[in-house]
């Protein structure tokens, strides 16, 4: 049901910029709904990540950066640690379905 | 500091109501300021909304379960509850409470509860 869609998977050695891409459409990110990025350790919640489309909340380190274009939105992962394998989601608001808050169909990291 | 944790059966019979609740500590419930939500993941599978309720009991369903959703809000315990009624096996799904911000982010998550649909 996921209306936002993200690849699969990305890798990276250790040291390297990642980017993890964010597509929807003109009822969400299209329409000026900001995007919000979590990120999910194995076995553990979603944490907040990126707020806001560019805002880091406090204590996240700014390696992550986030942005928004058009219908479109990425994360950023510069100097890969091993501590960012994970899953990351992102996460908007669609107008076309009565208010409902929707997420992005995942994607995993995994540092090489 | 918020902390939020769900509490309810980790094991729910197919045609049954799943209930939840999740506890709010270290603020109040009733800030004007945010809306509570109920998010799940099935096992091995992405993230889904399900809902949020305002402290003054308003609430917001994902269009595909709300014929089954209600959310509720106790204010004098500062606790909010999900209901889930006629559940299946589709509904088995690691099910998080968070407080979600008037811009519509999630933050904090609880830790979240497994619930098992099976007979």
């Amino acid at each position: 049901q996921s209306v936002l869609t993200q690849p699969p998977s990305v890798s990276g050695a250790p040291g390297q910029r990642v980017t993890i891409s964010c597509t929807g459409s003109s009822s969400n990110i299209g329409a000026g709904y900001d995007v919000h990025w979590y990120q999910q350790l194995p076995g553990t919640a979603p944490k907040l990540l990126i707020y806001g489309n560019s805002n880091r909340p406090s204590g996240v380190p700014d390696r992550f950066s986030g942005s928004k274009s058009g219908t479109s939105a990425s994360l950023a992962i510069t100097g890969l640690q091993a501590e960012d394998e994970a899953d990351y989601y992102c996460q908007s608001y669609d107008s076309s379905l009565s208010g409902s808050k929707v997420f992005g169909t995942g994607t995993k990291v995994t540092v090489l | 500091q918020l902390q939020l944790q769900e509490s309810g059966p980790g094991l729910v019979k197919p045609s049954e109501t799943l209930s939840l609740t999740c506890t709010v500590s270290g603020g109040s419930i009733s800030s004007s300021s945010y809306y509570w939500g109920w998010i799940r993941q099935p096992p091995g599978k992405g993230l889904e909304w399900i809902g949020s309720i305002y402290y003054s009991g308003s609430t917001y369903y994902n269009p595909s379960l709300k014929s089954r959703v209600t959310i509720s809000v106790d204010t004098s315990k500062n606790q909010f509850s999900l209901k889930l009624s006629s559940v299946t096996a589709a509904d088995t799904a690691v099910y998080y409470c968070a407080k979600e911000t008037h811009d519509f982010w999630f933050d904090p998550w609880g830790q979240g509860t497994l619930v098992t649909v099976s007979s």
